[in-house]
């Protein structure tokens, strides 16, 4: 997991509300990517940024928004119309998007 | 289209005796292919990865992977496992995303391995 890192660990949210978790990595990579782990489905690919000020949509990127104001930091909002968002969420980065993927800790949201 | 298959759920392997985790792909051009773990509430964690050259890719913790291209697999092995190796492990192909340009990891499913004492 070394140089990236994941807050919080977990996290509970009511229905209805937002909430955002924190991807920060100091390895110098350009590229971010979030992904959401539910058990039996692999990883699905919510957002991707290559670049600072830059960022893509994923398979499932409804109900979720991110930003890329700085080369290390990737937050990611579970915003109220995502229906199901109890799940494991995965921050990675790369130095570019053709390499080898680094990921960090993950943050187990659990709604209430 | 793009796709990884790992078509086992779960392996289940003595102690002491040489493992192997089954991944197929489906790609057009040269597959980029990659194998992580996973242990529980942890993030992925890089074992090995294949991009060209030998068909025998050593990574860490003494797994190796074969890349065969005739059969489209990318087997995970090891030749002793290790009660520490009980983990989740997923293969991934490194796919494009069409039209953009851009790149994307197509992940299987995963494949829980339990190595018995």
């Amino acid at each position: 997991d070394g140089g990236i890192t994941q807050s919080p660990k977990y996290l509970f949210r009511k229905e209805g509300q937002n909430v955002t978790l924190s991807c920060e990595q100091n390895l110098n990579h350009d590229a971010m990517y979030w992904y959401r782990q539910d058990p039996g489905q692999g990883l699905r690919l919510i957002y991707y940024s290559q670049i600072v000020n830059d960022f893509q949509k994923g398979d499932i990127a409804e109900g979720y928004s991110v930003s890329r104001e700085k080369k290390e930091s990737f937050p990611l909002t579970v915003t109220s119309a995502q229906k199901n968002p109890t799940a494991f969420y995965l921050c990675a980065s790369s130095i570019s998007g053709t390499d080898t993927q680094y990921f960090g800790p993950g943050t187990r949201l659990t709604v209430l | 289209a793009q796709s990884v298959a790992q078509p086992e759920d779960q392996v289940n392997v003595a102690e002491g005796n040489p493992l192997t985790v089954k991944c197929t792909y489906s790609v057009s051009g040269n597959p980029y292919l990659f194998w992580y773990v996973q242990y529980p509430n942890r993030g992925l964690q890089f074992l090995l990865k294949y991009i060209t050259g030998d068909n025998l890719v050593k990574g860490s913790y003494g797994f190796e992977a074969e890349f065969n291209k005739s059969q489209t697999s990318f087997h995970l092995k090891k030749p002793s496992a290790l009660v520490s190796d009980s983990a989740l492990y997923f293969c991934a192909l490194l796919g494009s995303r069409g039209a953009s340009g851009t790149y994307k990891y197509i992940f299987g499913t995963g494949t829980r391995l339990k190595v018995l004492a």
